[in-house]
């Protein structure tokens, strides 16, 4: 049974630009959901998808946007970086849907920095 | 706005049991307690989650309180390996997500 896998590791990019992350759920998982940890902080809840639909969000603006596709994989995109948008991005993965209430497993997440 | 309460710190002598405590005192009756760990900024790493009844798997136990306000979790046997972030939270039933606290760093020591 293969983990929550995240891509990539670590990127670098400039004030302005546009950033796709990307995430394979657990074998069997059909929920994914995005979580944005800044330096020292917990993590803070993006936005989950359950079969390709966005069913909830975070206190975060419409420049954070994602998709989910049919083999239940995720991309996490942001537009217009912001230096406050340097952060470790996780992505998490769970079976059941909207309202589960099993095991939630994390990727090792993407490390952003915005220059 | 987290919903738990922990203690900033705690230590803990290697091959003694580890008790980590967490308020959680305005969780809704339909809401889980979830248990997380974190080292050195890698991905958070499933411990254990509950209802209202005690929970064991080979990593944890834990303790809910019948009140459902407060709950602990138990490491029997700290290792070095168990050193680490450990958040206690609760996972909002309307809308799935887990709200993070700040959590317990957790320091084992020879």
């Amino acid at each position: 049974e293969t983990g929550v896998t995240q891509s990539p590791t670590h990127l670098i990019k400039t004030r302005g630009q546009q950033v796709t992350l990307r995430c394979s759920s657990q074998s069997g998982h059909n929920t994914v959901s995005w979580y944005q940890q800044a330096l020292g902080q917990g993590p803070q809840f993006i936005f989950q998808y359950y079969r390709e639909e966005e069913n909830g969000r975070g206190n975060f603006p419409p420049r954070f946007s994602g998709l989910q596709f049919p083999n239940y994989s995720s991309e996490l995109n942001v537009n217009a970086l912001e230096l406050d948008d340097s952060a470790l991005y996780l992505c998490a993965s769970s079976r059941g849907g909207v309202r589960n209430t099993g095991e939630l497993f994390f990727g090792e997440g993407s490390r952003l920095t915005v220059l | 706005d987290a919903k738990t309460t922990q203690p900033p710190s705690m230590d803990c002598a290697e091959g003694r049991a580890a008790n980590l405590p967490c308020n959680h005192s305005t969780i809704s009756g339909n809401e889980y307690v979830y248990w997380y760990r974190q080292i050195h900024s890698q991905g958070p790493q499933y411990i254990i989650h509950g209802l209202k009844n005690n929970e064991t798997n080979e990593m944890a136990s834990l303790i809910i309180t019948e009140d459902r306000k407060s709950s602990t979790l138990i490491l029997p046997h700290a290792t070095l390996r168990d050193t680490a972030v450990y958040y206690c939270i609760v996972r909002e039933w309307d809308t799935d997500k887990l709200i993070f606290g700040t959590g317990t760093r957790l320091q084992v020591f020879p």
